[in-house]
C-alpha cells in the first residue's frame, strides 16, 4: 500500500514555456501533499505543502507564481513550472501524507530540463 | 529552525567492510527517517524510529536513535555494493506535517 506515482518521469522544454507535473496518491488518500526540489549532489528541499481543497503554503524564498500548486482532489495535486528557464532544471519529488498519519509517501521523482 | 547534519558527507568502503552514518539534529527529534536513494530516483523507505534509545534493524542495517532524541546512526554490516546509493535522515518538524532532511551522506561500496 501507500503508492505515490508521478507523471512524467522525466520532461525536456524549451526555455518559456510551461511544464506540468502530476503526483497521485495511487492507494489512498492524501490530505497533504508536498513538492521538493533537489539540485545534483544535495539534498531534498521543501517548496511548498498543498492541503486538498486549499491554497499552497511555499516555503520562504520560492515563487508562488512560478511554481504553481493545484490539490484539487485527495489523490491528485500537480506542480506547474511557469516560463521555465534553465535555471529551474531539477529533480522534482512529491509525497502525500494520509489523513491519520504523518508518515510521507514519496513519489519516484521527475526530471526537468530546460533548454 | 531544526536543522540536520549528516556525517561523513561521503564514504567509500570495501565491500565487506562496516560502517556507521550519523545524523545529527539542532533539536529534539519526534519522528526520525531514514531513506537511501539512487541519484535520479526517489525515495526508498528504511527504517523510522521515534523512541529514544530505539533500534530497529532490516537484513544488513540497523538504526538507532540516542536516549536524548538528538542523534540517530545507521549502520551497514559487511556491505555490498547494492547498499550504494546515497542515504538521506529526515525528521517531522515540530508542530507541523513538514519534514526536514539531513544534508545527505554518498556511499561507494567497493567490489
Amino acid at each position: 500500500g501507500a503508492v505515490v506515482s508521478q507523471h512524467p518521469s522525466w520532461v525536456i522544454c524549451k526555455s518559456g514555456t510551461s511544464v506540468k507535473i502530476e503526483c497521485r496518491s495511487l492507494d489512498f488518500q492524501a490530505t497533504t501533499m508536498f513538492w521538493y526540489r533537489q539540485f545534483p549532489k544535495q539534498s531534498l528541499m521543501l517548496m511548498a505543502t498543498s492541503n486538498e481543497g486549499s491554497k499552497a503554503t511555499y516555503e520562504q524564498g520560492v515563487e508562488k507564481d512560478k511554481f504553481l500548486i493545484n490539490h484539487a482532489s485527495l489523490t491528485l495535486s500537480t506542480l506547474t513550472v511557469t516560463s521555465a528557464h534553465p535555471e529551474d532544471s531539477s529533480f522534482y519529488i512529491c509525497s502525500a501524507a494520509g489523513q491519520l498519519t504523518k508518515e510521507q509517501y514519496f513519489g519516484p521523482g521527475t526530471r526537468l530540463t530546460v533548454t | 529552525s531544526q536543522e540536520l547534519e549528516q556525517s561523513p558527507q561521503s564514504l567509500i568502503v570495501q565491500e565487506g567492510k562496516n560502517l556507521t552514518i550519523n545524523c545529527t539534529s539542532s533539536k529534539t527529534l519526534y519522528g526520525l527517517y531514514w531513506y537511501k536513494q539512487k541519484y535520479g530516483e526517489g525515495l526508498i523507505f528504511l527504517m523510522m524510529l521515534q523512541k529514544g534509545g530505539e533500534e530497529k534493524s532490516h537484513e544488513k542495517i540497523t538504526a538507532k536513535l540516542d536516549e536524548k532524541k538528538q542523534q540517530s546512526s545507521l549502520h551497514i554490516t559487511a556491505s555490498q555494493p547494492s547498499h550504494a546509493g546515497i542515504y538521506l535522515c529526515g525528521a517531522e518538524a515540530p508542530g507541523t506535517y513538514k519534514y526536514i532532511f539531513g544534508t545527505g551522506t554518498r556511499l561507494k561500496v567497493l567490489a
